[in-house]
């Protein structure tokens, strides 16, 4: 399957400060990516897709202020998580569709845990 | 939008035993996907199927999608089997719609 490589696996920071993830595929290009949020005990609930060269789309009542999306390139989205507050510590996790000859199946970074203190 | 019911929602096993899983969803799709969640939060691709029968070892899945819903079988259970199960489902977009997933817990 594809390799999806999510940085960092685990963040502590401060309320008010602002936190980067970054998701990469490893094995091919993804015009896509996709950002989900899970927390304790929950199922993980999609917060926004990650569009290569354009605006990222946000679920609705997700703030795209406070959680800006960046395709930098054909292999890089980031999630910036900005101005933090404990109420924003979770689970992070990105996705990358690999789209074959009859299908498109979902392969997901390692996740990152945001604690904020 | 569509909603994803898993059940049961917990499930405790001693070790060698079977157990089926269940997904129910409210519409059809494209897109139906099994995972295992470690206890490191990672998620493990089970099964792409959003239509027939796969295996693969001890684990099997099947889904029925004029009826909306999917099974995973697990068979011979082992402790490493542990974790939360989730299905997915999604449409054309690639964006996947999760269910309240299982909890699985196997014990010697």
């Amino acid at each position: 399957g594809a390799v999806v490589s999510q940085h960092p696996s685990w963040v502590i920071c401060k309320s008010g400060t602002s936190v980067k993830i970054e998701c990469r595929s490893l094995d091919f290009q993804a015009t896509t990516m996709f950002w989900y949020r899970q927390f304790p005990k929950q199922s993980l609930m999609l917060m926004a897709t990650s569009n290569e060269g354009s605006k990222a789309t946000y679920e609705q009542g997700v703030e795209k202020d406070k959680f800006l999306i960046n395709h930098a390139s054909l292999t890089l989205s980031t999630l910036t998580v900005t101005s933090a507050h404990p109420e924003d510590s979770s689970f992070y996790i990105c996705s990358v569709p690999l789209q074959g000859h009859m299908n498109t199946e979902a392969f997901f970074g390692q996740g990152t845990r945001l604690t904020v203190v | 939008g569509i909603q994803v019911e898993q059940s049961p929602p917990d499930l405790i096993l001693q070790e060698g035993a079977n157990s089926t899983l269940r997904c129910n969803f409210s519409d059809s799709v494209n897109n139906l996907q099994w995972f295992h969640q470690n206890p490191w939060g990672q998620l493990i691709n089970l099964f792409y199927i959003p239509s027939g029968t796969k295996q693969n070892g001890r684990l099997s899945a099947t889904t029925v999608a004029t009826e909306r819903y999917s099974l995973l079988y697990i068979s011979s259970s082992q402790t490493t089997d542990s974790g939360v199960y989730f299905c997915a489902v999604g449409g054309t977009a690639s964006k996947l719609t999760f269910g309240t997933g299982t909890r699985l817990q196997v014990t010697l």
